[in-house]
């Protein structure tokens, strides 16, 4: 596509819920990152893949999160047990591999845990 | 452990006047840095880059080893440069700065 597109833009969902974030990169971006947004701050590095492999997950906060990307292209992270502290901007970038020409932000995703 | 700070929250000045938004880091080696800005109800951008030494929208920083530094600079503040300024250190992937938001009032 033309751009990274991140559905759904808003999820409210209840404590204790499971969530799952969608991005979907630029076309023949190897890369794809996810960040996480809390308010006032700067984006916080979750997890990146180079292709199908998740190259480094150190970001994850917990195992309650996760992310996969079975053929490359689109991501989903997935949250379980949702706590109110999950509650953020979950951002997806994309690039092409090792990040040359920098990266691509889609429009993220604002997760309300109520 | 790398990392990128920006120790002003917020930066107002009037239009017309010079801004500089500080950015400093810490990494190993020799870091690739960049500035991005997200602009209200926008999705964050790329402003620019310090291996390419240009000048987006009258916007320029450059590296300073010595002092661990990468501000922002622009002479002359316009009112549409209000937004989210985001300094960003590249290793694996992007480490960013807490942000500056930047106020250019008429």
């Amino acid at each position: 596509g033309a751009g990274v597109s991140q559905t759904p833009s808003n999820k409210v969902t209840e404590k204790g819920k499971y969530v799952e974030l969608r991005c979907d990169p630029i076309s023949g971006h190897t890369a794809l990152y996810w960040y996480r947004q809390s308010l006032g701050q700067g984006p916080e590095f979750l997890i990146y893949f180079q292709g199908t492999g998740a190259a480094d997950d150190s970001g994850l906060p917990n195992d309650r999160f996760f992310a996969v990307r079975p053929e490359g292209s689109v991501s989903t992270l997935k949250i379980q047990r949702t706590e109110r502290g999950d509650s953020a901007v979950y951002l997806c970038a994309s690039s092409l591999e090792g990040g040359i020409g920098g990266y691509t932000f889609g429009s993220g995703t604002r997760l309300t845990v109520v | 452990a790398q990392r990128v700070t920006q120790p002003e929250k917020l930066l107002s000045v009037f239009k017309g006047a010079p801004v500089e938004l500080k950015c400093n880091y810490s990494y190993s080696g020799s870091p690739e840095l960049f500035w991005y800005v997200q602009y209200s109800r926008q999705r964050l951008q790329l402003l620019l880059r310090h291996i390419s030494r240009e000048s987006i929208k009258g916007f320029t920083a450059d590296l300073n080893k010595g002092e661990t530094s990468f501000h922002l600079k622009k002479p002359f503040a316009q009112e549409e440069d209000s937004a989210m300024y985001y300094c960003a250190g590249a290793g694996n992937m992007l480490t960013f700065g807490g942000g500056t938001r930047l106020m250019v009032k008429p």
